[in-house]
Order: C-alpha cells, then sequence, then structure tokens
C-alpha cells in the first residue's frame, strides 16, 4: 500500500528556517497536504500542492514538489516559538476515494 | 461558518463498554473521514461515508467498530466491547474537496 515517510524530530532556533521534508510512494497522489498539530489539538490545515505543480508559496510557508523522487518539503521561514508543533505530511489519490495518508509526524521545536 | 465539530471531546470507558463518538460536518460538506490517531503516531484512515452511504471501510477493523452518516444529525463512530488498545485519538474530516478537520475525541480505556 501507499506509505508517507518523515523524519520524527527537528530542532531550530527563533529566526531561522525550518525544513521538514516527506517522501511517498504513490505515484497516483493528487494532492499533497501538511498539517499542523499542536499538543491536544486537532489537524490544522498549513497547505497543499496539487502534484502537477512543483513549488507553492504562502506568506511564510514554501511548499516544493519534486515528483520524480516523490520529495516533498516545507520551508518555514523566520520560525517562530508558536511555530512548535507537530507536522504531518499527507497525500491523496482522487481515484481512491480522497482519503489522506499521513506521515508519522515531524516534532519542531523551535529554541528562543 | 462553524468548522468541524466532534463530541465529546474526551471519552473515558471501562473495559467492555461501548464508545459512541460524534462528528458534525461543516455546513455544505457531505464527505465524511475517521481517522484514527494512536499515541506518538500519525493518523490512519479508518472509513469514509457520504450521506446514508459507506463509500471505503478499508481501514475499519472488522468486529466491534462500526460507522454511519444519516440523512439527518451528525456522523457516529461506534465502538463496541472497547478494549485497551482502542485508547486514541478519533478524528473527524469533512470535505467538498479538501479535509479539514474536527478537533477529535481521546477515547480512554480502563
Amino acid at each position: 500500500g501507499e506509505d508517507v515517510e518523515q523524519s520524527l524530530f527537528l530542532s531550530v532556533r527563533e529566526g531561522d528556517s525550518s525544513v521538514i521534508n516527506c517522501t511517498y510512494t504513490d505515484s497516483s497522489s493528487t494532492y499533497l497536504y501538511w498539517y499542523k498539530q499542536e499538543p491536544g489539538a486537532g489537524l490544522q490545515l498549513l497547505t497543499y500542492i496539487f502534484s502537477n505543480m512543483d513549488m507553492k508559496q504562502d506568506q511564510r510557508l514554501t511548499v516544493l514538489l519534486n515528483k520524480k523522487d516523490k520529495h516533498l518539503s516545507l520551508r518555514i521561514a523566520d520560525t517562530q516559538t508558536g511555530d512548535s508543533a507537530i507536522y504531518f505530511c499527507a497525500e491523496s489519490d482522487n481515484n481512491a476515494g480522497n482519503m489522506l495518508t499521513f506521515g508519522g509526524g515531524t516534532r519542531l521545536m523551535v529554541k528562543p | 461558518n462553524a468548522g468541524v465539530m466532534q463530541n465529546p471531546r474526551h471519552l473515558v470507558r471501562r473495559r467492555g463498554q461501548e464508545a459512541r463518538l460524534r462528528c458534525s460536518p461543516m455546513k455544505g460538506h457531505s464527505h465524511v473521514y475517521w481517522y484514527r490517531q494512536l499515541p506518538e503516531e500519525g493518523l490512519k484512515f479508518m472509513v469514509y461515508l457520504q450521506k446514508e452511504n459507506i463509500i471505503d471501510e478499508s481501514g475499519m477493523p472488522k468486529e466491534r467498530f462500526s460507522a454511519e452518516f444519516p440523512k439527518e444529525g451528525p456522523s457516529i463512530l461506534r465502538i463496541q466491547q472497547v478494549v485497551r488498545g482502542d485508547s486514541a485519538a478519533y478524528f473527524c474530516a469533512s470535505s467538498q474537496n479538501t479535509q479539514y478537520f474536527g478537533p477529535g475525541t481521546r477515547l480512554t480505556v480502563l
């Protein structure tokens, strides 16, 4: 079945850029997503990218997609302490009911 | 426009009891998805429903778990005869295209 992999942990200093990486196996992925989860909370959709795009920018967030390598990244510019959370990468396939397949999440810790 | 609503937010059950989790989708959304998140893990798909229909239940355990999305009212995820391994956070998402998540129900089985 489909698989989505992420590194477990990332630590950065406040003001630096954070780059969270994700790889996936489903070659028929239609959309790729980044969600943020704060402790004890639900998932907040941050951004998503259609599979025929290679980049999307939204304020401090930049998503890069390398479809050939099935590699997705989320860059957070000027990282703030409020960005500390778990970030989940997810993919969906329009031809498979649009359910999301999630990675295990990357815990981002931002040090002051 | 209220977001996806889930209740209860926290639910404690003893082994063998039943758990009922409710999800009200965003206004105008007719697709509901249920996911389970075990501690320190990502979310795993359980079931996808549209009004009065189960579209895909490939992620649902074969026994004790059931889901419905009636014509009127919220979607219900029902777990019968709960066991300790059912302790998890259960998230509902609704969509027309993009999935938006509710705050989750955290089930603890004693």
